[in-house]
């Protein structure tokens, strides 16, 4: 589920099943990142978020992983609802400066 | 507790007219940041503030583009004179601290410049 090109990429999941949607991410300067979620019509809202001295947290129903090793950055969602389908951003910043955004991943949940 | 607020959300107008965009951000945020969100390009940094002051427009697409921030809680992206091109959905954030902490996104004004 990484973005490429003009088009968004989409994972399609059938409702309880766990969702994973990856981002790769450019910066080897990056310490910070940051999962959003977008709905439909509404701004990017915090999921969760990791620093780079840490390579997994985890929240409710959700958990990040970070690999700095090949820079990858993934969100896994336990037991997907429909209320999960949207697009997801991850986001990096390097030290004190502004989050770059990915181009984002839909989720589908499938009911 | 009332998040960032954004207006107008909806706004179609013709090319060559000025646009004006508002922000009021959450109280007590010290960054606020403007970004353009298309389906080409996904979210653009276009300007961003600290302590109501201009820290790095870089992304402003060119001389059409203007932010103030006249205060804290206040800030306008405008767009004189309009271009279709500039039809997009511009969302305003704002966030405690620039580089911990998440950012605190409006709604979007969504744009159409026919």
């Amino acid at each position: 589920g990484e973005s490429v090109g003009l088009h968004l990429p989409t994972l399609s999941v059938q409702e309880g099943d766990n969702s994973i949607i990856n981002c790769a991410y450019s910066n080897s300067a990056s310490d910070y990142f940051i999962w959003y979620k977008q709905e439909s019509g509404k701004g990017p809202q915090f999921i969760i978020d990791i620093r780079s001295n840490m390579d997994k947290r985890q929240g409710q129903r959700v958990t990040v992983l970070l690999n700095k090793t090949v820079k990858h950055l993934s969100l896994q969602i336990a037991a997907t609802q429909p209320g999960d389908s949207a697009v997801y951003f991850c986001a990096e910043r390097a030290g004190n400066t502004p989050l770059v955004f990915g181009k984002g991943t839909r989720l589908s949940v499938i009911a | 507790d009332a998040g960032v607020i954004q207006s107008p959300r909806h706004e179609v107008t013709e090319m060559g007219q000025e646009v004006t965009l508002r922000c009021k951000p959450i109280s007590g945020h010290d960054y606020l940041f403007w970004y353009r969100q298309t389906m080409m390009r996904g979210l653009e940094l276009l300007i961003y503030f600290n302590n109501n002051v201009p820290i790095d427009d870089s992304g402003m697409p060119e001389d059409r583009f203007s932010a103030k921030m006249p205060n804290a809680s206040f800030s306008t992206l405008k767009i004189q004179p309009s271009e279709p091109r500039d039809s997009a959905v511009y969302f305003c954030a704002s966030s405690i601290g620039g580089s911990t902490g998440e950012l605190f996104f409006g709604e979007g004004s969504r744009l159409t410049v026919l």
